[in-house]
């Protein structure tokens, strides 16, 4: 099995409408994050976790809300979907005082 | 600001040696890493320098330079399934990882 899973692995929705991605991680690691990845470009970090009572912003937050809500689980959520937010989105873990992140395999994200 | 660059293709043969590098200017530095992507798939991790010098490690090596602000990765004895994205990231002095946009090579029988 996965030891970091994210759910869907592709979804198209429609400017306006609410969605939520969500990532489980079986590695006990302390630290989650969340990335976005466009082509041509880095990844982006768009907020991250040290414990589920630690979430700090990213580089770009703006448009995005995160939920931690157990040290396993820590889901991305967009208010209000715009195309520009079409994007590949990856989760990570990562341990304490070790800084190599482990990847969630992608969401693929459309927004029409 | 925070800039990592590196080349955005490569081409190389199969069989062969090729050589990616990544120069970078950030805000302190922690360590250097290199993952590796293949299309539509999650990084991987394959190296972390922190130090000067050159790590090995199997059919792959990465040096790192701290006072040039330079790394690369040598791929040696290039294989088909070695085609992937190369992603260089450094750690800054909060311990965050500022990623290179990644370097993507096409091998060639």
């Amino acid at each position: 099995d996965a030891d970091v899973t994210q759910t869907p692995r592709n979804r198209i929705t429609k400017t306006g409408k609410r969605i939520m991605l969500e990532c489980s991680q079986t590695k006990g690691h302390d630290r989650m994050y969340w990335y976005r990845q466009d082509p041509g470009l880095g990844l982006q970090l768009i907020y991250y976790s040290f414990d589920v009572k630690d979430i700090n912003k990213g580089e770009i937050s703006d448009g995005y809300s995160v939920s931690r809500q157990a040290q396993a689980k820590f889901s991305l959520s967009l208010e209000s979907a715009i195309p520009n937010q079409t994007a590949l989105y990856f989760c990570a873990t990562s341990d304490l005082g070790q800084y190599e992140q482990y990847f969630g395999p992608g969401t693929r994200l459309t927004v029409t | 600001g925070q800039n990592i660059d590196q080349p955005t293709e490569m081409t190389a043969t199969e069989g062969a040696i090729v050589q990616i590098n990544c120069t970078y200017q950030t805000s302190g530095f922690n360590g250097l890493f290199w993952y590796q992507q293949h299309a539509g798939e999650a990084p991987t991790f394959l190296s972390y320098n922190v130090l000067d010098g050159l790590e090995e490690k199997g059919r792959f090596s990465s040096f790192l330079s701290r006072s040039k602000g330079y790394s690369y990765l040598l791929l040696k004895e290039l294989q088909m399934k070695d085609s992937a994205s190369y992603l260089c990231a450094v750690l800054d002095s909060n311990y965050q990882l500022i990623w290179g946009a990644g370097t993507k090579l096409i091998i060639k029988p």
